[in-house]
């Protein structure tokens, strides 16, 4: 059974920094993953998809990379801005049928 | 504008009514899927349908049940038999069963 852990729980930074997300998964045998956020009270918002044959993607001042091998994931955001504030989920696709198995996410404030 | 619709926003339920939340997609895609989202438990997959007419339980399917008529629908009904039906449930859609999958805005339940 897929287990995704996001690691830190929170995490407060001062505007303008750099920052790093972790996610880890139990099974590798996935068949891709995703980067999510959310606000308060909202849905998600889907920020990157890495398919298990990448190793990484880029949105503007995003970076997801993807190690199936040590069953790890990383989301760097460059030069934060308050507007990040939000709580990130990545979650493992690992079944034909599509299923995502979801991290408990990281809740990021951006203080200016 | 191509998106995924939930409605209401807020739903209260008396004990022992069922109730039945709308999800609609206009993105032309294929797969559909609900979710729960409760504080500290992450999202939890309810229902999915990979195409019209058919439909499969996901983790925690007890409670609740789902068509798809048309493949722009796919209505999930929260029954009396669900016991703890408090939480934000969110609808998704994607094109095929590995491809991104996209979030509506969700709808959140309370039981008076």
């Amino acid at each position: 059974k897929q287990e995704v852990t996001q690691i830190p729980a929170a995490l407060s930074v001062p505007e303008g920094e750099n920052l790093v997300l972790n996610c880890s998964f139990t099974d590798s045998a996935i068949y891709n993953l995703q980067w999510f956020r959310q606000d308060p009270g909202k849905g998600l918002t889907s920020l990157l998809l890495i398919q298990s044959s990448q190793r990484e993607q880029t949105s503007g001042r995003l970076n997801a990379s993807l190690d199936k091998s040590s069953g790890r994931s990383t989301l760097y955001i460059a030069a934060s801005q308050p507007g990040d504030s939000a709580t990130y989920l990545c979650a493992g696709g690992g079944t034909s049928y599509g299923k995502l198995t979801f991290g408990q996410g990281t809740i990021l404030t951006v203080h200016p | 504008d191509g998106g995924i619709t939930q409605s209401p926003k807020y739903l209260f339920r008396k004990e022992g009514q069922n109730v039945t939340l709308s999800c609609e997609q206009n993105l032309n895609h294929d797969a559909m899927y609900w979710y729960r989202q409760d504080p500290g438990q992450g999202l939890r997959l309810i229902y999915y349908s990979q195409i019209v007419n058919d439909f499969q339980k996901g983790d925690i399917a007890e409670g609740y049940s789902v068509s798809r008529e048309k493949k722009e629908s796919f209505p999930l009904t929260v029954t009396s038999a669900q016991k703890n039906p408090t939480a934000f449930y969110l609808c998704a859609s994607s094109a095929g069963t590995v491809s991104e999958q996209f979030f509506g805005p969700g709808t959140r339940l309370t039981v008076l």
